[in-house]
């Protein structure tokens, strides 16, 4: 049974660094893309980005410059860590199964989510 | 970027037939997804590529899509379908999936 398990600390300071991490069970880790989505309270869903087996990543381009996204095959795990938070970035953090064929892109399976508060 | 414009609500009677759009332009070349999301859930796909259901979904959904809008259909709708749904797909201009800002059904 395919399983998304996702931790990381839920408040933080503004100017430090979310960092999250998911872990994959029940699929083939090298088969698909890996994404992240976040969701603000009463708000709609904002792709982060993705990232692959081979470390190949696509990104959301409002965020790419404080985003950075990691993969441990050995474990079946990837992460995501965004830098100098501030309260925007008050979400429900979701990671997900992803398929990514170039000019295609379809979100299969989601995490259960992980709210991060920023809050000083 | 590209936009993708919902509705923020649609509400229908139990037993009635809802439609959800999602607009974009030229929205009918790019393949739409639909995600259901109940309140304090992860949301799930409902269908993907326009009109395909994943396994485990009724087959009361069902999607549409040509020219510069994409439809979801949810026939016999029950109390069980309130939630908010969003429309996705992928820019291949900027290289990023995109959704809608998502409606929320209400079962009258």
């Amino acid at each position: 049974q395919e399983q998304l398990q996702q931790w990381g600390a839920g408040l933080l300071k503004p100017s430090e660094t979310l960092s999250l991490t998911c872990d994959v069970n029940g699929v083939s880790f090298k088969d698909y893309f890996w994404s992240w989505i976040r969701q603000p309270p009463g708000k709609g869903l904002e792709w982060i980005g993705e990232i692959n087996h081979t470390g190949f990543t696509n990104y959301n381009p409002s965020l790419k410059s404080r985003v950075t996204f990691s993969v441990d095959t050995s474990k079946n795990q990837f992460s995501l860590r965004l830098n100098s938070v501030t309260a925007a970035d008050t979400a429900v953090y979701y990671c997900a199964r992803a398929i990514n064929q170039g000019d295609y892109d379809r979100i299969e399976f989601w995490g259960q989510g992980t709210l991060v508060t920023v809050s000083s | 970027s590209y936009v993708l414009t919902q509705p923020p609500s649609v509400s229908v009677a139990p037993g009635q037939t809802a439609r959800i759009t999602c607009g974009g332009n030229k929205i009918g070349s790019k393949s739409v997804h639909w995600y259901q999301q109940k309140v304090g859930q992860a949301p799930v796909m409902v269908v993907y590529d326009d009109a395909d259901r994943p396994s485990g979904i009724p087959e009361r959904f069902s999607g549409s899509n040509s020219g510069n809008t994409a439809t979801l259909t949810i026939t016999r709708v029950e109390a069980g379908d309130e939630a908010d749904y969003y429309c996705q797909v992928w820019d291949s201009r900027s290289e990023c999936v995109v959704f809608g800002g998502g409606t929320k059904l209400t079962v009258l």
